[in-house]
């Protein structure tokens, strides 16, 4: 069966320090991988997806970067955090289908606190 | 772009009880419909889904409707457990003619279920 993990699951942060979220996926291959950011009491805002080693897409404008360095294998990355980028992040995956019509399983998630 | 609404951020239950969790979406083009369970602290999990070319599918004292003329998606839970207190989430997929962001999953903001004893 396929399991997800993220690490760290929390993390506590100085504003303009580095910052690295791995994500990694087991037991399938090529997945859809995705971050999401999810603030207090809020819902679910996808930051990056990929359908494949070095494929990234950004959707929202931001300090954060994602990279894909092998196939199940997803981090989130920034050079200086904010304040604002406090929040608790999601990492995803799903298998594509021809439809599109796939589920997406999360992981335990990272909760990051910028102070 | 597709949005997402909740109709209630939360909603009490007594145990036993059904519960009833609504989500409207606006684009009548969206074709795939998921509902996601989160408990506190911890990631989604997915609980059923259901497409645009069904109306109802049921799942282990959950069913899903989808009203696809008013765009509005619900979430029934059966003899509501005490387990069952979390936050909610209905995901739209955008439509199937579409890409990049536009085909991505776009979330409601949630309902918090609490069972009463």
């Amino acid at each position: 069966s396929q399991t997800i993990h993220q690490w760290p699951a929390t993390l506590v942060q100085p504003v303009g320090s580095p910052l690295s979220l791995e994500c990694t996926v087991e037991g399938t291959s090529n997945p859809n991988l995705y971050w999401y950011r999810q603030a207090a009491g809020r819902g679910l805002q996808l930051l990056f997806y990929s359908v494949g080693i070095g494929q990234i897409s950004s959707e929202v404008p931001q300090n954060l970067s994602a990279s894909r360095p092998q196939d199940r294998q997803f981090i989130l990355s920034s050079k200086k955090l904010l304040l604002s980028d406090s929040g608790f992040y999601l990492c995803a995956w799903s298998l594509g289908s021809p439809g599109g019509q796939e589920t997406q399983y999360f992981g335990p998630g990272t909760r990051l606190l910028v102070l | 772009g597709e949005s997402v609404g909740l109709h209630l951020p939360t909603l009490s239950v007594q145990e036993g009880d059904n519960s009833i969790i609504n989500c409207a979406y606006s684009n009548s083009a969206s074709d795939y419909f998921i509902w996601y369970k989160q408990e506190s602290g911890k990631g989604p999990q997915f609980i059923i889904d259901i497409r645009s070319n069904m109306d109802k599918r049921q799942g282990q004292r959950v069913t899903v409707l989808l009203n696809k003329t008013v765009k509005h998606l619900s979430l029934q839970i059966a003899a509501t457990q005490p387990g069952d207190s979390a936050v909610y989430f209905c995901a739209v997929k955008g439509p199937a003619f579409s890409s990049g962001s536009a085909r991505q999953l776009t979330f409601g903001s949630g309902t918090q279920l609490t069972v009463l004893p």
